[in-house]
């Protein structure tokens, strides 16, 4: 399974757009690349999931280069709300390993006034 | 639609003692993980089942821990006896089944169960 890198913190302000940046080098050709978000005392919510080149949707945006080794999560003005910790995970498809998802150690963002 | 649910969402009990926690995934999802955070660690995945069967269970620390899925919908995770080290917040997921070839279909996860051990 690929590993996941990707910065322990981030600090940013209310209105700024974030970019997370995740390096998952030992990808597969089948895997997908995928990212949660976790705030306190709850269960990870995922954000988005893609494959290739660029996905948007009313949360987020992913971009994914040609070589498929890295990955970047863009938060378009983030809020107050936005703080949680951030992961980044590379998912095999379902019908080959079950879809297990390995959790990294996140990065855990932190938005302020 | 009712997201993941899980009991208890806290469990407070003696080492040695008993523990028995329960997921009811969303309707209709045939896969159905569980997952487990202890202190200071990261999320670890433990089991997989799809429908009633485990489909991967190779994250199960050891055989004081037995997961069930009675007729395809709730799970029960127990742990018995319960040691020091069990200690943490156990995470339940579900999803549709996948096609082959298809991405890999989104986990909903439910709030967790807090375990503490004393």
């Amino acid at each position: 399974l690929a590993k996941t890198t990707q910065p322990i913190s981030m600090d940013s302000y209310e209105g700024q757009e974030v970019n997370i940046t995740c390096s998952h080098n030992n990808i597969a050709t089948n895997d997908y690349i995928t990212w949660y978000q976790q705030f306190p005392s709850q269960g990870p919510r995922f954000i988005i999931q893609g494959y290739k080149t660029k996905v948007t949707n009313e949360v987020a945006s992913l971009f994914i280069p040609a070589d498929r080794k890295s990955s970047t999560l863009s938060l378009p003005r983030v809020s107050l709300s936005d703080t949680a910790v951030y992961y980044c995970l590379v998912v095999i498809p379902l019908y080959n390993q079950g879809g297990k998802l390995i959790f990294g150690q996140g990065t855990e963002l932190s938005v302020k006034p | 639609e009712a997201g993941v649910t899980q009991f208890p969402s806290h469990s407070v009990i003696e080492k040695g003692q008993t523990v028995t926690l329960r997921c009811d995934p969303i309707s209709g999802h045939d896969n159905l993980y569980w997952y487990r955070r202890v202190m200071g660690k990261e999320i670890k995945f433990l089991l997989h089942f799809v429908k009633e069967s485990k489909q991967d269970e190779s994250g199960m620390p050891n055989n004081r821990f037995l997961a069930e899925r009675t007729g395809g919908t709730y799970s029960t995770l127990k742990v018995q006896p319960a040691e020091l080290e069990d200690s943490g917040v156990y995470f339940c997921a579900s999803s549709h089944q996948g096609l082959a070839g298809g991405p890999a279909y989104t986990q909903y996860f439910g709030p967790g169960t807090r375990l503490t051990v004393l």
